[in-house]
């Protein structure tokens, strides 16, 4: 069935490295792939997304990339900071009928001072 | 600025009670969902809607139901509360065709 894996689960970096948490979707007929930030206690927030005619998409100190053929997309955080600490989840939208969103399990980011 | 808002925050509730989350969004949006969220297995969808009166089952819907009597508000019902539902419910809702999926600060519940 339809399926979003995304890794790694827990993620610690030094305040100023970069960081990269992996997805890989399922079905090939997905056409659009947003991140969101959830803070302890909060709602998911979007931060980027992409679509699958694109294979990059950049903001800021954020980026996302997308190779159609592997079926995998990334996210790119560079310079971390603090503030960037939260949970991230990927997800693929599946256009089929009514629009259907598959959810990673989500990554844990730790920036440590 | 786009607002879902879920009425209660956190919920103590009995084995064997029937509960009701409530979801309110002001955007207007066609389709509405109910997401568990549970550490280690992520957002999984328990319900969608996609207009008034209509639904479909996601994931996990075993124990649930929904109701969209009006396009700004989605409901879920656990119809017998179990102890394996303490989790954290999250609504969220996106325009016909839209990409982004806004949600709501969510339902922390605890069934004892």
């Amino acid at each position: 069935g339809e399926n979003v894996e995304q890794h790694p689960s827990t993620l610690s970096v030094q305040e100023g490295d970069s960081a990269v948490i992996k997805c890989t979707y399922s079905d090939s007929a997905s056409n659009y792939f947003p991140w969101y930030k959830q803070e302890l206690g909060k709602r998911p927030q979007l931060i980027i997304d992409i679509r699958s005619n694109v294979g990059e998409k950049k903001d800021q100190r954020i980026a996302v990339t997308l190779n159609k053929t592997a079926k995998h997309f990334s996210l790119h955080i560079t310079e971390t900071q603090p503030e960037d600490s939260a949970v991230y989840f990927c997800a693929a939208r599946i256009p089929s009928g009514t629009y259907k969103y598959i959810f990673g399990t989500g990554t844990r980011l730790k920036v440590l001072a | 600025d786009v607002k879902v808002t879920q009425s209660s925050r956190y919920l103590v509730k009995r084995t064997g009670e029937k509960v009701f989350l409530e979801c309110v969004q002001d955007m207007d949006h066609e389709n509405m969902f109910w997401y568990r969220q549970d550490p280690g297995l992520g957002l999984r969808l328990i319900y969608f809607s996609y207009d008034v009166k209509m639904k479909e089952k996601g994931d996990i819907p075993e124990g649930y139901s929904v109701s969209r009597e009006k396009k700004e508000r989605f409901s879920l019902i656990l119809e017998s509360a179990s102890t394996n539902q303490t989790s954290m419910y999250l609504c969220a809702s996106s325009s016909q065709g839209g990409n982004t999926i806004y949600f709501g600060e969510g339902s922390w519940l605890t069934v004892v």
